[in-house]
């Protein structure tokens, strides 16, 4: 594998299910995030997490709860969550360090909320 | 916050054509990335260019940070230049922003 790769592309879950989004990046990367994107919207940072961790939560509600256990792979745990939920969620790693911060995106996960 | 402004937000181009998408920023940033998104939802980075300019075959990018914006040619379009294409700012830390994106369609 190479690159940031995410797992499963496409879920479709219910109101009352726990589900979790699973992303791994191979580029020896120090900081791993989370994005949201709803359509006709633009993408959204949710959390970011620096050598394990985390230094952003933009007011994310707590339906999603992110984890970090190492700077290789970035998980986001979902339960409870609302159709309007649905969205395509990307993660992305940098390599951070002074202001040098370029991202690298994973394909994405296609979540449905019924 | 800063604001991050796209435009066109809608382009439609014959094949062969070129093209210019700016994006403006209300502040000083520490960088700035372009990005390709796909019909697949793949964002796929073109080019980090937190100033000056930049060449990859038919794109190049010119950013001037005094100014706070930055160009995107694309030229001799072809069809599979069609998508989304997205200028980011980095700021203070990890915060990232993204503007709202340019939809470009090329027609064969």
């Amino acid at each position: 594998e190479t690159g940031v790769t995410q797992t499963p592309r496409h879920l479709v879950m219910g109101m009352t299910n726990k589900k979790s989004l699973k992303c791994e990046q191979h580029l020896g990367h120090n900081a791993m995030y989370w994005y949201k994107q709803s359509a006709k919207k633009p993408l959204e940072l949710m959390f970011v997490y620096n050598f394990k961790e985390q230094t952003e939560n933009n007011s994310v509600p707590s339906r999603f709860s992110p984890e970090c256990p190492n700077s290789s792979h970035l998980f986001l745990h979902l339960h409870t969550l609302q159709p309007e939920d649905s969205a395509l969620y990307l993660c992305a790693s940098s390599q951070a360090g002074s202001s040098y911060n370029e991202q690298f995106f994973g394909p994405g996960t296609r979540l449905t909320v019924l | 916050g800063i604001q991050v402004e796209q435009s066109p937000p809608d382009l439609i181009l014959q094949e062969g054509a070129n093209s210019t998408l700016r994006c403006n920023f209300s502040d000083s940033v520490n960088n700035l990335q372009w990005f390709h998104q796909n019909p697949w939802g793949q964002l796929i980075n073109l080019f980090y260019i937190p100033s000056g300019t930049k060449q990859n075959g038919r794109l190049s990018a010119t950013t001037v940070a005094t100014e706070r914006y930055s160009l995107l040619y694309i030229s001799s379009s072809q069809t599979t230049d069609s998508g989304v294409y997205f200028c980011a700012v980095h700021t203070g830390g990890f915060k990232t922003i993204f503007g709202a994106g340019t939809r470009l369609f090329v027609k064969a």
